[in-house]
């Protein structure tokens, strides 16, 4: 089946640092990416949509400022955690939809923020 | 997307079948029942979808009420490897655009 890799898998960075994380669609080609987040025991929040060529489409609550999403190639999508704090500390998963009706998931990066 | 229902948890026990149960009763005609899991650490992970006629496929069996209020997950013989959250959702078809409830905490016990 289709493979969504994430990278890296786990990343402990500084308050006030940045932090890239990448989500490639290894045998097709994605369009759209979506982004979510969980936190401890909680279950999945989607942040937002990742359009290729175009801005991402933000939910609501969530800073467009602080999280960062690009979408340059039909493979790719990055999400920039921006002046991480400890409050960002989640577990973050992006996703891919294929031409079927199932969407991918990547392993996830667990971000810890000290 | 419909809002579901799911029990918090459920148990089972090894090589026993475990049915999920899903209750979507807002759902609409032309949404789909999604299910996914996730196992403990991981992304989650397609399990099984349908719309309106129980479905088959190598991971487990979608049992869908003639009504379409409620659903249910099979997994024919669970096993160890089958712990993990398993999410029902009622959605269009905007597929990868999924709003993911609580779900169900499966235990399997050797």
């Amino acid at each position: 089946g289709a493979v969504v890799s994430q990278h890296p898998s786990w990343v402990i960075c500084k308050s006030g640092t940045s932090v890239k994380i990448e989500c490639r669609s290894l045998d097709f080609q994605a369009t759209t990416m979506f982004w979510y987040r969980q936190f401890p025991k909680q279950s999945l929040m989607l942040m937002a949509t990742s359009n290729e060529g175009s801005k991402a489409t933000y939910e609501q609550g969530v800073e467009k400022d602080k999280f960062l999403i690009n979408h340059a190639s039909l493979t790719l999508s990055t999400l920039t955690v921006t002046s991480a704090h400890p409050e960002d500390s989640s577990f973050y998963i992006c996703s891919a939809p294929t031409t079927g009706t199932e969407a991918f998931f990547g392993q996830g990066t667990r971000l810890t923020v000290v | 997307d419909a809002k579901t229902t799911q029990p918090n948890s459920m148990e089972s026990n090894e090589e026993e079948p475990v049915h999920l149960p899903c209750n979507h009763s807002t759902i609409s005609g032309t949404d789909y029942i999604h299910w996914y899991r996730q196992l403990p650490s991981q992304g989650p992970e397609y399990v099984i979808h349908g719309l309106t006629s129980n479905v088959n496929n190598r991971m487990a069996s979608l049992a869908i009420a003639e009504d379409r209020k409620s659903s249910t997950l099979i997994l024919h013989r669970a096993t160890l490897r089958d712990a993990a959250v398993y999410y029902c959702m009622a959605g269009g078809t905007s597929y990868g655009k999924l709003t993911f409830g609580q779900g169900t905490i499966l235990t399997v016990h050797p």
